[in-house]
C-alpha cells in the first residue's frame, strides 16, 4: 500500500521551457502532497506544501509564480516549472500523505529535471 | 544549527554486524520522527516511523527515540549488502518534514 507515482521520470529540455510534472497517489486518498527539491549530495528541501482544493503554501525563498503548483483532487497534484532556465535543474520529488500531520510521508520515484 | 544533524559517513559496516545510525533534533515541539532510505539516484524510501519514547522494532530495524536528549536513532541487525544506501533522518514539526543531510552506510561482504 501506500503507493505515489510521480512521472515523468527525467525531462531534458531547452531554457525558457515549461516543464510540468505529475503526481499521484495510486492507492490512497492524500489530503496533503508536498514537493521537494534535492541537489546533489544534499538533502530534500522542502518546497511546498499542497492540500486539495487550496492554494499551495510555499516555503520561503520559492517563487510562486515560477513553480506553480495544482491539487485538483485528492489523488493528484502537479508542479509546473515556468520558464525553466540551467539553476532549476535537480530532482523533484513529490510526496503524499494520508490523514494527520504525524502520519508518514510516501514519496514518489522523483523527477530529474535537466535544462540545458 | 542544523534543525537536524546526522553524520555524513561514511558509514562502513561488515555484512551480518549491527548498524547504528543517529540524528540529533534542535526544535523540541518536534512531534514525529521517521527514517527513510535512499539509494543514489532514487526517492527516499520510508523504513521505520516512531513518536514516543524508547524503542520501536520492526524486522532487522529497530528505531529508539530519547525526547528529552532530543536524539534518535536507528539500528539495522544483520546488516546485508543490499542495506548500503543514504539514511535520511526527519523530523515532524507543525505539519512539515525537516530532513537531516543523511548518513551514507557501506555495508562490507
Amino acid at each position: 500500500g501506500a503507493v505515489v507515482s510521480q512521472h515523468p521520470s527525467r525531462v531534458i529540455c531547452k531554457s525558457g521551457t515549461s516543464v510540468k510534472i505529475e503526481c499521484r497517489s495510486l492507492d490512497f486518498q492524500a489530503t496533503t502532497m508536498f514537493w521537494y527539491r534535492q541537489f546533489p549530495k544534499q538533502s530534500l528541501m522542502l518546497m511546498a506544501t499542497s492540500n486539495e482544493g487550496s492554494k499551495a503554501t510555499y516555503e520561503q525563498g520559492v517563487e510562486k509564480d515560477k513553480f506553480l503548483i495544482n491539487h485538483a483532487s485528492l489523488t493528484l497534484s502537479t508542479l509546473t516549472v515556468t520558464s525553466a532556465h540551467p539553476e532549476d535543474s535537480s530532482f523533484y520529488i513529490c510526496s503524499a500523505r494520508q490523514g494527520s500531520g504525524n502520519q508518514p510521508q510516501h514519496f514518489g520515484d522523483g523527477t530529474r529535471l535537466s535544462i540545458l | 544549527q542544523k534543525e537536524v544533524e546526522q553524520n555524513s559517513g561514511p558509514l562502513s559496516v561488515p555484512e551480518g554486524a549491527i548498524a547504528s545510525l543517529n540524528c540529533t533534533y534542535s526544535d523540541r515541539g518536534s512531534q514525529s520522527f521517521f527514517w527513510y532510505r535512499q539509494y543514489s539516484g532514487k526517492s527516499p524510501e520510508l523504513i521505520m516511523f516512531i513518536y514516543s519514547n524508547g524503542d520501536k522494532e520492526d524486522g532487522r530495524f529497530t528505531a529508539q527515540l530519547n525526547k528529552a536528549s532530543q536524539y534518535v536513532s536507528l539500528l539495522i541487525r544483520d546488516s546485508q549488502p543490499s542495506d548500503s544506501a543514504t539514511y535520511l533522518c526527519a523530523v515532524g514539526v507543525n505539519e512539515k518534514l525537516t530532513f537531516g543531510t543523511g548518513t551514507r552506510l557501506t555495508i562490507i561482504p
